[in-house]
Formats: C-alpha cells, structure tokens, sequence
C-alpha cells in the first residue's frame, strides 16, 4: 500500500516567515501526492497536487509544493505565512483502489 | 457551484441505535467516497462508489456499517448498533470520475456523530 508519513505534529512560525510542512511518501509506482487543508469544524480543502512534471507545483491560497524523488519527499511551503494559514494540513497519496490514504495531520499556529 | 453537502451536520445517539448520514455529491461527479476522522485514528478510508460499478467496502471497519448509492447520486452511509467507539466525524467526498488517479476530491463539511 501507498502512505505518507508527516514527520510533525506541530509547526509555529512568526507571520511574516517562511512556512514549511514537511510529508515524505512510500509508493510503488508513480506517486500522485495532494495536500489538504482543515480549518476548525470544516472540511478538507484541497490545496494542490502533484501528478507529473514539473517539481514546484503551485496552489491555492499562495500555497506552493516541492516534489522530490530522491528524497521521497513532498513538501507544503509558503514563502510568507499569514495568521489565517493556521489550521490542520494533511499530505495524501493516491492509494489502491483509487481511496486517498493520509497522514497523521500537522497543525500549524502563526502567532501575529 | 454547490459543493458536497452532508446532512446532519451534528448528530447524538444513544449506544446501540442506528444513524444514517446523508451525502450529496458535486453534480456529475461520479466517484463518491467516505472517510472517517477520529482522535485516535486520524483519516480512514471506508467506502468508495464508482459509477455502477461494485463498491470498494474494503474500509469499513465491522459489518455493522453499511453504504449505498442511489442513483448514481446521494449517498447513505448506515451504522447500526452504534457504538462508543463510532463516535467520530464522517466526511464525504467526490471527484469528477474514479478511474483516474489523477482526480482531487473535494469534501463535504462532515457530519459529527457523538455516541453516548
């Protein structure tokens, strides 16, 4: 089976600073990697994804990603993190049987 | 447009009594899916529907879970006997067709179920 593995339960960062919310992936195959966003008592809201080429796949919100292969890694970063950016960010893969499978979630504070 | 659409937002029941919980796919999206959330389990997969095809039950959890699809559609997902152990946040998803891995899904709001 597929599955990504977010190495933090927590990221604080200063508005203003950068912000980065790491995911490292185990596939088989090709990976397709999304990231998801969660906002207290909603949804998941989908940020970007990464199918194939290029490596800095840009999103929504001024959201960007870096896939790398070497690293088996795909990770969220934003160049300037707002206090509205605090929320649950959840990296994904693409899984068998064409299901999502998630990781563990990282919240993210950005104090003012 | 509208989005994906989960009824009832919040529900409480009684341990060992049966809930349904609605979801209303994005018009034409053919691939609907159920997720779970809980503290302890974080995001698990339950149910996907495809179009006519068979669905993928291979996340449900006991046989006291169960799914369907109406028409191509709304969907239905059932608990019965609820448990403690049920209690958790029941999110709904669709994307344009299921057949591609290439698809996002989009989420519905979830719908909170507490057992007592």
């Amino acid at each position: 089976a597929q599955s990504v593995a977010q190495p933090e339960d927590q990221v604080n960062v200063a508005e203003g600073n950068p912000l980065t919310v790491k995911c490292t992936y185990s596939v088989s195959g090709n990976p397709y990697l999304f990231w998801y966003v969660q906002y207290p008592n909603r949804g998941l809201q989908f940020l970007l994804k990464y199918i194939t080429g290029d490596n800095l796949v840009k999103g929504s919100y001024g959201f960007e990603a870096e896939f790398n292969k070497s690293q088996t890694s795909f990770h969220l970063k934003k160049p300037s993190a707002l206090v509205s950016d605090s929320a649950l960010y959840f990296c994904a893969v693409r899984d068998i049987g064409y299901k999502l499978s998630f990781g563990a979630g990282t919240t993210v504070t950005v104090r003012a | 447009g509208a989005g994906v659409s989960q009824s009832p937002s919040n529900k409480v029941t009684e341990k060992g009594k049966d809930v349904e919980l609605r979801c209303d796919p994005i018009s034409g999206h053919t691939a609907l899916y159920w997720y779970r959330q809980s503290l302890g389990q974080g995001l698990e997969f339950l149910i996907y529907f495809q179009g006519n095809s068979a669905p993928d039950k291979s996340g449900l959890p006991s046989d006291r879970f169960s799914a369907e699809r109406t028409g191509g559609s709304v969907s239905t997902l059932t608990i019965q006997r609820t448990q403690q152990e049920d209690s958790a946040v029941y999110l709904c998803a669709s994307s344009p067709t299921g057949t591609s891995m290439a698809y996002e899904q989009y989420f519905g709001p979830g719908t909170r179920l507490t057992v007592t």
